[in-house]
């Protein structure tokens, strides 16, 4: 069966990195996208982008160009989102998702949390 | 990008009531393939969203069928009969006929 492993929840201070991970399991991993979605506690859905373990690609939602830098390693079937430069507007949930079917597969999402 | 508008923003239903949900998009949601790409979500307190209905009408994978969509264009509705425990949460519509996707901004079931 299809599943999506994220890493733990990170706390990170202003100005620095983290990289978030989504391990995919259950299918070919280089043929479908992975998508990034946002969710700050208690409000609704934001779709980051997408990145295509199958060639590398990648796209990002004008308000996270800059932010956030997805990438791919096919040998562990596993994708990642490097966050940077952050801010306390970056701590939220983030999730991953297969493209595909209706959001039909999801990670069960990684709490970031930005504070000195 | 298309904005999806979703009402109510929030419902409180004894159990064993029905309840519908409403979400209008922006553009009509029909691709150039014919097919609508409109679909359900439902997250519950502490989880992932879970996909509920897909391309409108078509029940996900072990979604009880008191869960139906309809509607066509820029219009649809997410009903379900006889609540149960069990469905609290919000829901959300998105789409993906254009890109970027979008959600709606959610309707949370409260049960009373």
């Amino acid at each position: 069966q299809v599943q999506l492993q994220q890493s733990g929840a990170e706390l990170a201070k202003p100005g620095t990195s983290v990289k978030l991970s989504c391990k995919a399991s259950g299918y070919t991993f280089t043929s479908y996208y992975i998508y990034w979605v946002k969710q700050r506690p208690g409000q609704g859905l934001e779709w980051i982008g997408y990145i295509y373990p199958g060639n590398g690609g990648t796209y990002y939602s004008e308000k996270f160009k800059g932010k956030a830098t997805f990438t791919a390693d096919t040998s562990s079937s596993t994708a990642y989102m490097l966050l940077g430069s952050l801010t306390p507007e970056d701590s939220a949930y983030y999730f991953c998702a297969r493209r595909g079917n209706g959001f039909a597969y999801w990670g069960q999402g990684t709490l970031v949390t930005v504070s000195s | 990008d298309v904005v999806m508008t979703q009402t109510p923003p929030s419902l409180s239903v004894a159990i064993g009531q029905s309840v519908s949900i409403s979400c209008k998009s922006s553009q009509s949601l029909v691709y150039s393939d014919g097919k609508t790409y409109l679909h359900w979500l439902l997250q519950s307190p502490g989880r992932s969203p879970k996909r509920l209905i897909y391309q409108v009408s078509n029940l996900g994978s072990g979604v009880p069928d008191r869960f139906s969509g309809t509607g066509s264009q820029k219009d649809f509705t997410l009903k379900i009969s006889r609540v149960e425990a069990e469905d609290l949460g919000v829901y959300y519509c998105a789409q993906t006929t254009h890109f970027p996707p979008t959600f709606g901004s959610g309707t949370k079931l409260e049960i009373k």
